[in-house]
């Protein structure tokens, strides 16, 4: 059965800094990886996507790496900002016929200090 | 861009009475899917659903709750009988196709509150 990990769970730095979100799975074989924000209360907003096939996706600031073989990703974010505060989720979609259903992670709750 | 609507964003219900969540998937995608979150806990999957059928679902989808596609644009979630352990926010995603650069769209969700 598919675990999906992040850590740290909470993380507080000052504005400007680059900083790594961490999630770890269980079970290697999945189909893609996702990152998503959560603001307080709120939808999930889709950040990156990375297919297995690949080592790592880019946008604007964001850099998502995955290493399917040690189960693991990362989100880089680089000069954060304190619009950058939110929750920060990563789920993987695992193979299994055409419906492939997400399993998050706990989540990273991020604030950025101004 | 396109969004995923959920309507409505926050409902009180009494326990044991019925709750329909509705949602609007984005128009030209296949796949469609809930999902709940309760307070400070995981995201979790209840259902998928795809050509007019439900096509997995979760051990917590149990007979209290169904889903329906009644007129090719809303996809609705109902719970027959509420409990206290229903309260939760409840989202709704669709996605276009299954390959695997298809991203999961996911929209603001629905606060449920079981007094």
């Amino acid at each position: 059965k598919q675990e999906v990990t992040q850590i740290p769970a909470a993380l507080s730095v000052p504005e400007g800094e680059n900083l790594v979100l961490n999630c770890s799975f269980t079970d290697s074989a999945i189909y893609n990886l996702q990152w998503f924000r959560q603001d307080p209360g709120k939808g999930l907003t889709s950040l990156l996507l990375i297919q297995s096939s690949q080592r790592e996706q880019t946008s604007g600031r964001l850099n998502a790496s995955l290493d399917k073989s040690s189960g693991r990703s990362t989100l880089y974010i680089a000069a954060s900002q304190p619009g950058d505060s939110a929750t920060y989720l990563c789920a993987v979609r695992g193979y299994g016929g055409a419906t492939n259903k997400l399993i998050f992670g706990t989540g990273t709750l991020l604030a950025v200090q101004p | 861009e396109p969004e995923v609507t959920q309507t409505p964003s926050h409902q009180v219900t009494q326990m044991g009475q019925e709750v329909i969540l509705r949602c609007v998937p984005i128009s030209n995608h296949l796949y469609f899917y809930w999902y709940r979150q309760i307070l400070g806990q995981k995201v979790e999957f209840l259902v998928s659903f795809y050509n007019n059928e439900i096509s997995e679902k979760s051990e917590i989808f149990d007979d209290q709750f169904s889903v329906e596609r009644p007129d090719g644009s809303n996809f609705t979630l109902k719970i027959r009988s509420t409990k206290l352990e229903d309260s939760a926010m409840y989202f709704c995603a669709s996605r276009k196709g299954v390959a695997s650069g298809n991203t999961i769209y996911f929209g603001e969700g629905s606060w449920l509150t079981v007094v």
